[in-house]
């Protein structure tokens, strides 16, 4: 069966630290990407997504993601975080096997100290 | 802006109680999705739906049923409610079928079952 894995669940730091969180899934054909944000009492948004072309994709908020095909990997990064990025993050993959079901990670609750 | 609302964001029930969870989108969206999201499972996709009076079973359908009798509108039943459905429900929607297409959440019901 499909899944995707997230490597932290939980993950500290201090404003202005670099941010790296992994996602790695395990379908071998082509596939879409996403992370999902969900913000303290809000909803689960769409934080960026890869479809095709630049594997180097920008989402909002100063957030980018990485899809190394060969590591079936999309890992989300940020040069400098804030204690506003202080949410939970939810790598999500639709393979392409004819249906539309997406499947998410555990998340990865992130906690930035001011 | 898409809207997605649900009828509640907290709900009490007992067991062997029926349930019914709701979901309204504003947007004409085609597919719409009931998840339930537990602490280091992530969101694991109950039912889902790509038309009117259309559903498919996701990855856990054990215990509830679906209704979709108007496009906007998407209902989650649990038959008999149980302890173990304790959890957070959202419900989501997304324009068109494929697997690029960006969904959308609601807030969220928070079910307790005693």
């Amino acid at each position: 069966a499909q899944s995707v894995s997230q490597h932290n669940h939980h993950v500290i730091l201090s404003e202005a630290a670099s941010l790296e969180l992994g996602c790695n899934y395990s379908y071998g054909g082509t596939v879409n990407l996403f992370w999902y944000v969900q913000y303290p009492g809000q909803h689960l948004q769409l934080l960026l997504k890869y479809f095709s072309g630049d594997p180097l994709v920008k989402g909002i908020k100063g957030f980018e993601a990485e899809f190394i095909k060969s590591k079936f990997s999309f890992n989300l990064r940020k040069p400098s975080v804030q204690w506003s990025d202080t949410a939970e993050y939810f790598c999500a993959v639709t393979p392409y096997t004819g249906g539309f079901k997406t499947i998410f990670g555990a998340g990865t609750r992130l906690f930035v100290k001011a | 802006d898409v809207k997605v609302t649900q009828s509640s964001r907290y709900l009490v029930k007992r067991t062997g109680e029926k349930v019914f969870l709701e979901c309204v989108q504003d947007m004409d969206h085609e597919n719409m999705f009931w998840y339930r999201q537990d602490p280091g499972l992530g969101l694991r996709l109950i039912y889902f739906s790509y038309d009117v009076k259309m559903k498919e079973k996701g990855d856990i359908p054990e215990g509830y049923s679906v209704s979709r009798e108007k496009k906007e509108r998407f209902s989650l039943i649990l038959e008999s409610a149980s302890t173990n459905q304790t959890s957070m429900y959202l419900c989501a929607s997304s324009l068109l079928a494929g697997e690029q297409e960006t969904q959308y959440f609601g807030p969220g019901t928070r079910l307790l079952v005693l």
